[in-house]
C-alpha cells in the first residue's frame, strides 16, 4: 500500500494567495484527519472525516479554512486568503477502526 | 474526559544505553494507546499500538511499551539506543464514543550521543 499521499510536499506562496492542499487516503480506510503542526502549538486537529461526512471541525482555526471529502478517495484543505500565520506543516492521516496513519505532511510558507 | 502526559519534553542518552519515555493517561473508557515517531521534516510513523490485548506490545525498530492500569502508564522503552532513533516521540490515546476521539500528548524530543 502506497500510504497516504500528500501533495504538494512544499509550497510557498504570497499572503491573499488561495492554497490548496490535497489528501489520498488509504484505500479502505473511512476515517480522514487533517492536522497542523507548528512549533508554538505542536500538533492540533483540523476537521475530522467519518465515510466522507464531517464529524468534528471544531479545530478549523476561522472561516479563511475549508475542508472538503467530496469521495472515499480525496480531500482538499483551502485556505483562502493566506496569511502569514498559516506558515505550518499540514499532514493528513487516514484511519481504520482506531489506528491512525500520517502523510508525509505539505509544508506550507506565506510569505 | 481523556488526556495523554507526557513526563518529559526531552530525553537524551548515550547510544547503546536503554531508553525510557514516560507516558501518562487519563481515560473514562477502555482506551487505546499509540506510539508514533517522527523523524526531522518527516510525518508521524506508527512504532506501536495497545488494544487491550497483550499488556507488553512489541514495535518496530527494537521498541516497546507496557500498558499499567493501576498506574495509568504505557512508557516506551528499548534496551538499546542507535543513533537513528533520534527523533520526536508522540503518546497517544484513543476512545471510541460514538466516532472516535484521538488525543496526542505534546511529545519528546529524543537525543542520542555518540
Amino acid at each position: 500500500d502506497a500510504g497516504v499521499i500528500q501533495s504538494p510536499r512544499h509550497e510557498v506562496t504570497e499572503m491573499g494567495q488561495e492554497v490548496t492542499l490535497r489528501c489520498k487516503p488509504i484505500s479502505g480506510h473511512n476515517s480522514l484527519f487533517w492536522y497542523r503542526q507548528t512549533m508554538m502549538r505542536g500538533l492540533e486537529l483540523l476537521i475530522y472525516f467519518n465515510n466522507n461526512v464531517p464529524i468534528d471541525d471544531s479545530g478549523m482555526p476561522e472561516d479563511r479554512f475549508s475542508a472538503k471529502m467530496p469521495n472515499a478517495s480525496f480531500s482538499t484543505l483551502k485556505i483562502q486568503p493566506s496569511e502569514p500565520r498559516d506558515s505550518a506543516v499540514y499532514f493528513c492521516a487516514s484511519g481504520s477502526g482506531n489506528t491512525i496513519y500520517f502523510g508525509e505532511g505539505s509544508w506550507l510558507t506565506v510569505v | 474526559a481523556q488526556s495523554v502526559t507526557q513526563l518529559d519534553s526531552h530525553v537524551s542518552v548515550s547510544e547503546g544505553t536503554p531508553v525510557l519515555l514516560r507516558c501518562n493517561y487519563s481515560s473514562s473508557y477502555s482506551p487505546s494507546l499509540f506510539w508514533y515517531v517522527q523523524h526531522p521534516n518527516k510525518g508521524l510513523q506508527l512504532l506501536l499500538k495497545y488494544t487491550s490485548a497483550a499488556t507488553l506490545v512489541k514495535g518496530i525498530n527494537g521498541f516497546e511499551a507496557e500498558f499499567k492500569k493501576s498506574e495509568t502508564s504505557f512508557h516506551l522503552t528499548k534496551p538499546s539506543a542507535h543513533m537513528s532513533d533520534a527523533a520526536e516521540y508522540f503518546c497517544v490515546v484513543s476512545v471510541a464514543t460514538g466516532g472516535f476521539k484521538t488525543i496526542f500528548g505534546a511529545g519528546t524530543r529524543l537525543f542520542v550521543k555518540a
